[in-house]
């Protein structure tokens, strides 16, 4: 298995434009988590997925933010109408749960920066 | 809501020496406290984790001690090395959750 992986790595877009972040995690893990990272901060909890459930949302994530685990595989975030304070970094993690929990794997994040 | 503190903000070691980073918690209940290393460019990655039930883990020159009643949990790294040059994040979390509360980080600097 080749850990969690994040497409893109890097993301400049337009204020008002819409993005879209795919996150695989590994594939054996039955749950799937974002975070986001601003600078010189830890990862803030957005929300995460019980397979394909999505079992809890925070109330960082707006309106403008959905996030989606189709047969509970792969997840994508969409930001719609992207504003400069969504400038971060959007991390994934993926983690199996009950007694094979061993912490979260994370991906290397995608960084979005917008203009 | 939990709530984690973590200091310093910054540290710097000869290579050699030893590095302590602290973290404090509020929330009693939480149970899980795990320790990610964030190199440049990167995601976090576990180093090293404790439960509740425990009060010190140790993995080769890493160690973390736990303190329940004090709500405080620390990060011990030994012998520091270049390559130990990074950003440290002390999560703490209600095992059943799943769900962290990270600090707010420690950048170390391991000068040769």
């Amino acid at each position: 298995d080749t850990g969690v992986s994040q497409d893109p790595r890097h993301k400049i877009t337009k204020r008002g434009q819409n993005v879209t972040f795919r996150c695989d995690p590994i594939s054996e893990h039955n749950r799937l988590y974002w975070y986001r990272q601003t600078l010189g901060q830890g990862p803030e909890f957005l929300t995460y997925f019980q397979n394909e459930a999505q079992l809890e949302k925070s109330r960082l994530l707006s309106d403008r933010f959905s996030a989606e685990r189709p047969k509970g595989s792969f997840s994508t975030l969409e930001i719609q109408r992207t504003e400069q304070g969504d400038s971060a970094m959007y991390l994934c993690a993926s983690s199996p749960t009950g007694d094979r929990f061993k912490g979260y794997t994370f991906g290397s994040g995608t960084r979005l920066t917008v203009v | 809501g939990e709530n984690v503190e973590q200091h310093p903000s910054t540290l710097s070691v000869q290579e050699g020496d030893s590095a302590v980073i602290k973290c404090t918690y509020s929330d009693s209940a939480s149970n899980y406290f795990p320790w990610y290393k964030q190199e440049l460019g990167k995601g976090p990655q576990l180093i090293i984790d404790i439960r509740s039930n425990v009060g010190e883990k140790k993995d080769q020159r890493i160690a973390v001690t736990l303190n329940k009643t004090a709500k405080h949990f620390s990060l011990h790294i030994t012998e520091t090395q270049p390559e130990d040059s990074a950003v440290y994040f002390c999560a703490a979390s209600i095992e059943s959750t799943y769900k962290y509360i990270f600090g707010t980080g420690t950048r170390l600097k391991v000068l040769a």
